[in-house]
């Protein structure tokens, strides 16, 4: 199963951008690229997800490497309530159906 | 908008015992999941049911049992609980299809604690 690697932990000033990277060396041309993010005692939470350009959506914005080996997650102006765990996953596909395996996440600290 | 509805929010076990952790969706979808995530740790798949019907094993399936009793509602059973199984399980529900092009919703998480 592809697996992704990412910083165990990052901060970021208030009202700053913040960029989270991830590399996924092993990733197939059709997995996507999922972004989640926990916030404390809650269930993960979708934030963008992309295949091969970038995305951009209310929360956030993706950019994928043109050999898609590596993404990283860009939030524009960090706020207290973006202070998560951020996961970056990709939809592995299978016979069966398709899941995502989770990794640790980064941490993201946001400082006021 | 409900979402994805788990029940309990938090149990108490001990060793031995069994239960029942329920889970219901209410976006139609075709695809469910439950998940662990001990403390500190990222989540881990115990089993997945792709649709109605069907269910297979994830990463961490042992000790546990899955019953997918309509399009709506995924189980997850402890038949006899050890303390190895104090936990935070989470239900996840999405699209399905041969393709990456779908989100996950969770629900809230059931706090378990096998003493």
């Amino acid at each position: 199963d592809a697996k992704t690697t990412q910083p165990n932990s990052m901060e970021s000033n208030e009202e700053e951008p913040v960029h989270l990277p991830c590399n996924h060396s092993t990733i197939s041309g059709t997995d996507y690229i999922h972004w989640y993010r926990q916030l404390p005692s809650q269930g993960p939470e979708y934030v963008i997800h992309g295949l091969t350009s970038n995305v951009n959506n209310r929360m956030a914005s993706l950019a994928i490497a043109e050999d898609r080996k590596s993404s990283t997650l860009i939030l524009h102006r960090a706020t207290l309530r973006d202070a998560a765990v951020y996961y970056c996953i990709l939809r592995a596909l299978s016979n069966t159906g398709n899941q995502f395996y989770f990794g640790t996440g980064t941490s993201l600290t946001v400082i006021p | 908008n409900a979402g994805v509805t788990q029940t309990p929010k938090f149990q108490v076990l001990k060793t031995g015992q069994s239960m029942t952790l329920q889970c219901a969706q209410d976006m139609n979808h075709n695809s469910m999941y439950w998940y662990r995530q001990d403390p500190g740790m990222g989540l881990r798949l115990i089993y997945y049911s792709a649709s109605e019907g069907t269910t297979d094993k994830g990463e961490v399936p042992n000790g546990y049992n899955v019953s997918r009793l309509n399009k709506r509602e995924f189980s997850l059973r402890l038949e006899s609980a050890a303390p190895s199984q104090t936990s935070v399980y989470f239900c996840a529900s999405s699209e399905s299809g041969y393709e990456g092009n779908y989100g996950y919703t969770f629900g809230s998480g059931t706090r378990l604690t096998v003493v």
